[in-house]
C-alpha cells in the first residue's frame, strides 16, 4: 500500500521569502504525482501534475520537482505571498489505476 | 457556477441516522469519486464511479454505499451514522486525463 508523507506538518515564513514543501511516497511504481491547493471552506485546487517520465513541471512562480527513485517531490513557491497561505497537499496515482493516495498536507502561513 | 457542487456544505446529525450527501457536476466527466479528509490525514477513497454502471469500493467504503443516479450525479449515503464518521467529505470528478477536480466539500458532524 502506497504511503504518502509530508513534513512539515506546518510552516510560517516572513513575505517573500521561498518556499520549499517535501513529499515522499514509499512505492516508486507511480503512474504521477499532483500537487493540490486547500484553502478553507473550498475543495482542492490541482496545481501541477507531473507524469511519472517527467523530472519537473512549472507554472508562473511553482515548480515541482519528481525523483521516483529515492520516493520524492518536492514543490518549490518562488517569493512567497500572503495569498499563498493554505495547505498544500501531493498525491501519488499508482500505475494508472486513477485512484490518488494523498499525503496530510503542509500548512503554509506567509507573514506580511 | 461551480463545476463541482455539494450538498449539504454543512450538516449536523445523530448516531444511527441515515445520511445522504450529493454531489453534481457539469464538467460532463465520467469519473466521479468519494473521498473523507480527517484532521491531519490525507484524503481517503471511500468509492468511485467510472460510469453509470460502475461502482467499485475504494479503501474504507466499510459503513458507506453510493448511488450513480446519472452521468452527472453521484450520492453517497451513511445508513447508520456513527461518531467516527464526522469528517469532511470530498466529491471530485475527472475525464480520462489524471487531474481531479474537487467540490467545496461537505462538513458531517455525527453526535
Amino acid at each position: 500500500k502506497q504511503e504518502v508523507t509530508q513534513i512539515p506538518a506546518a510552516l510560517s515564513v516572513p513575505e517573500g521569502e521561498n518556499l520549499v514543501l517535501n513529499c515522499s511516497f514509499t512505492d516508486s511504481a507511480i503512474y504521477n504525482l499532483q500537487w493540490f491547493r486547500q484553502d478553507p471552506g473550498k475543495g482542492l485546487t490541482s496545481l501541477l501534475l507531473i507524469q511519472s517520465s517527467q523530472r519537473e513541471q512549472t507554472s508562473g512562480r511553482l515548480n515541482a520537482s519528481l525523483d521516483k527513485s529515492s520516493g520524492r517531490s518536492t514543490l518549490y513557491i518562488a517569493a512567497s505571498q500572503p495569498g499563498d497561505s493554505a495547505t498544500y497537499l501531493c498525491a501519488a496515482e499508482q500505475e494508472h489505476d486513477y485512484k490518488l493516495s494523498f499525503g496530510a498536507g503542509t500548512t503554509v502561513t506567509v507573514r506580511a | 457556477d461551480a463545476d463541482v457542487t455539494q450538498t449539504p456544505r454543512n450538516r449536523i446529525t445523530k448516531t444511527g441516522k441515515r445520511i445522504m450527501l450529493e454531489c453534481s457536476q457539469t464538467k460532463g466527466h465520467d469519473r466521479m469519486y468519494w473521498y473523507r479528509q480527517d484532521p491531519g490525514l490525507g484524503l481517503q477513497l471511500i468509492y468511485y464511479s467510472f460510469d453509470v454502471k460502475d461502482i467499485n469500493k475504494g479503501e474504507i467504503s466499510d459503513g458507506y454505499s453510493v448511488s450513480r443516479q446519472a452521468q452527472a450525479k453521484f450520492s453517497l449515503s451513511l445508513e447508520s451514522a456513527i461518531p467516527n464518521q464526522t469528517a469532511l467529505y470530498f466529491c471530485a470528478t475527472s475525464d480520462s486525463t489524471p487531474e481531479q477536480f474537487f467540490g467545496p466539500g461537505t462538513r458531517l458532524t455525527v453526535l
